[in-house]
């Protein structure tokens, strides 16, 4: 998982209160990206950023929101928690085609995340 | 909406055995396709990487191929060892919008894969 840390690696929280994760990376990829891995489910995309304070929605988005004031740093942020919310969350990282042809996604180690 | 699909979605090998992996895929307007390796409780660990244009691509004991026309691919271990152990991913990135690359991968459910002395 070299150029790319997740943090905290692990976090138990109460129902209703605000959590932020946080991806740092030291590879000056334009493209990040949050999924959560769930049994059953497999990876999800929920938000990405194609771009310094450029975001969008993935496919789990609700109750999640994200920001990138900076090129290395993603931050995902849950407003206020749910049980459901309890999983595995990853952060990833990717490059424009022309800059690195065969380089494809490069995920951190993950943050596991206890909602209760 | 592309949907991945990887069959089988458990193998239990004993040691030394060669063993194939399937992926499907049902869009085949793909950028290019990535097979990753996570071990229980870690995180995703990139294997091979496969382009739209290419039919294969090879690291030591894994070899990958990508039919784009028939939406699979495949990815072969040879002499399977116990430290092959774990859950097998493969996920497909298409073009983005405007010709760019960014395109969000979607994956499959994964094949856990255990071998055993």
């Amino acid at each position: 998982d070299a150029g790319i840390t997740q943090s905290p690696r692990h976090k138990v929280t109460e129902t209703g209160t605000p959590v932020t994760l946080r991806c740092h990376q030291t590879e000056n990829h334009r493209y990040m990206y949050w999924y959560r891995q769930d049994p059953g489910h497999g990876l999800r995309l929920i938000h990405y950023s194609y771009g310094v304070k450029d975001t969008d929605k993935g496919e789990v988005s609700d109750g999640y929101s994200v920001s990138r004031s900076k090129t290395e740093d993603f931050l995902l942020t849950l407003e206020s928690a749910t049980s459901s919310q309890t999983s595995v969350y990853f952060c990833a990282i990717s490059e424009e085609w022309w800059q690195k042809p065969n380089y494809g996604y490069t995920f951190g180690s993950g943050t596991r995340l206890t909602v209760v | 909406k592309q949907e991945v699909t990887q069959i089988p979605a458990a193998l239990s090998v004993p040691e030394g055995e060669n063993l194939v992996l399937n992926c499907s895929f049902t869009d085949s307007a793909i950028y290019n396709l990535q097979w990753f390796r996570q071990d229980p409780g870690k995180g995703l660990t990139s294997l091979l990487l496969i382009q739209s244009s290419q039919r294969e691509q090879t690291s030591g004991r894994l070899n990958a191929s990508l039919d784009k026309s028939s939406g699979r691919s495949t990815l072969y271990i040879a002499a399977s060892q116990p430290g092959d152990s774990a859950t097998y991913l493969c996920a497909v990135r298409p073009w983005g919008a405007g010709g760019t690359s960014y395109g969000k991968l979607t994956f499959g459910q994964g094949t856990i894969l255990t071998v055993h002395p």
